[in-house]
This record gives C-alpha cells, structure tokens and sequence, in this order.
C-alpha cells in the first residue's frame, strides 16, 4: 500500500501570496498517477491536477502540478480568497488508490 | 451536464446493514469505472472501493473487505454500495466518483454531492 504524508498540515498565508503543497510517497507513483482536490468545507472534492502536472477543465492556470516519483508539489502562484480550502492528493497507479492526509490553506 | 446523485444514507445500528445507490447521468456510464469514496467527520477523505466499467473488476480497501460489497447496473445508469456489519468507525459522508483514464487506473473527475452513513446505537 502506498502512504501519502502532505506537508504541511495548515498553510497560513495572505492573498496574492504563493503557496507551495508537497505530497510524499511511500514508494514510487508509477507513470505519475497522482492527483490533486481541493475541498470546500460542506462540498464534495473538485479536481485539480491530474497525472501530477495536467490541469483538470476550467481549473485556473495559477495552480500547477509538479513532481514524480515519490515527490510531488501543488503550486498555487498568486492566492485568489476563493483558494482557501483543503487540498488532498491521491495516487491511481495502484489499489488501494490512496489519498494523502490534507493540507488546510487558511487565510493569514 | 454529468451528475451523480447518491441516495440511501442514513442511521443505522451497529451490525446493521444499508445499501447506498449512485444515480449517473450525462455520460456513458458502461464506459467508465466508478468509485466510492468517504470522509468521516472532521476527517480526511479515504477511498472505499472502486467497479470497472464492465463490473467484472472490484477492488476494496481493507478496511471494509468483507464486508461493503461493490456493484453496478449499467441498464440503470445506477452504481450501489451493499454495507453489512456496520461498525461505528464507518460513520461518514459517502461520495460517488466518476473515474477518467485507463481502465480501473483513473482519477477522478466528477463527484456527487454525498449522502450521509451513521452507525450508532
């Protein structure tokens, strides 16, 4: 089973900021199935990233996905206050499709 | 439009059993495998079991193997969630996803809005 450990548990930062989210796995994601979510508190899960660096339709172009392997970052360059949110990634490359534990955005 | 409308949550006793239901519409739902994943309260989100688009391939996490069984009916357009033995630890808000990619090796795309499991006495 692969473990995905975010780091780091709360990010505190102000809009128009840059945020920088790290997911790491326990062992190699292979052909860099991992995705990213962000969740709203009361809503389901959206897709942001998928393949590790492929936005998802009518995401934003200030998010980005990076990373292979074991290493992997979401990278949100200038901080809207709609980005204020809870951000899980997950690995598809094999069962169980595990999710990382989450990383909360909050507003500084 | 895709949606995914999940239904048959509710409060159950524990040992109980309750059978949730995915309602899909907007896309082929014979193409695509589907997933059930779940978010206990104040918690993150765990993924629960995932169908392929055949049905003829189901895959659990361990900690419901055993127990959830997984299944669809494409005339239906409906994917279920059986849940026997109920134990408290599976109190949670339940989702529906639509996978996209290879097969059964998908992320996914479009969510349901949830419907809501408690186990408690």
């Amino acid at each position: 089973e692969i473990v995905l450990t975010q780091s780091p548990g709360t990010l505190s930062l102000s809009p128009g900021e840059r945020a920088t989210l790290s997911c790491r796995a326990s062992q190699s994601v292979s052909s860099s199935y991992l995705a990213w979510y962000q969740q709203k508190p009361g809503q389901a899960p959206r897709l942001l990233i998928y393949g590790a660096s492929s936005r998802a339709t009518g995401i934003p172009d200030r998010f980005s996905g990076s990373g292979s392997g074991t290493d992997f970052t979401l990278t949100i360059s200038r901080l809207d206050p709609e980005d204020f949110a809870v951000y899980y990634c997950q690995q598809y490359g094999s069962s169980p499709y595990s999710f990382g534990q989450g990383t909360k955005l909050e507003i500084k | 439009e895709v949606q995914l409308l999940e239904s048959g949550g509710g409060l159950v006793q524990p040992g109980g059993s309750l059978r949730l239901s995915c309602a899909a519409s907007g896309f082929t739902f014979s193409s695509y495998a589907m997933s059930w994943v779940r978010q206990a309260p104040g918690k993150g989100l765990e993924w629960v079991s995932l169908n392929s688009g055949s049905g003829g391939n189901t895959y659990y996490a361990d900690s419901v193997k055993g127990r959830f069984t997984i299944s669809r009916d494409n005339s239906k357009n409906t994917l279920y969630l059986q849940m026997n033995s109920l134990r408290a630890e599976d109190t949670a808000v339940y989702y529906c996803a639509k996978m996209q990619g290879r097969g059964v090796l998908g992320y996914m795309d479009v969510w349901g809005k949830g419907t809501t499991v408690t186990v408690s006495s």
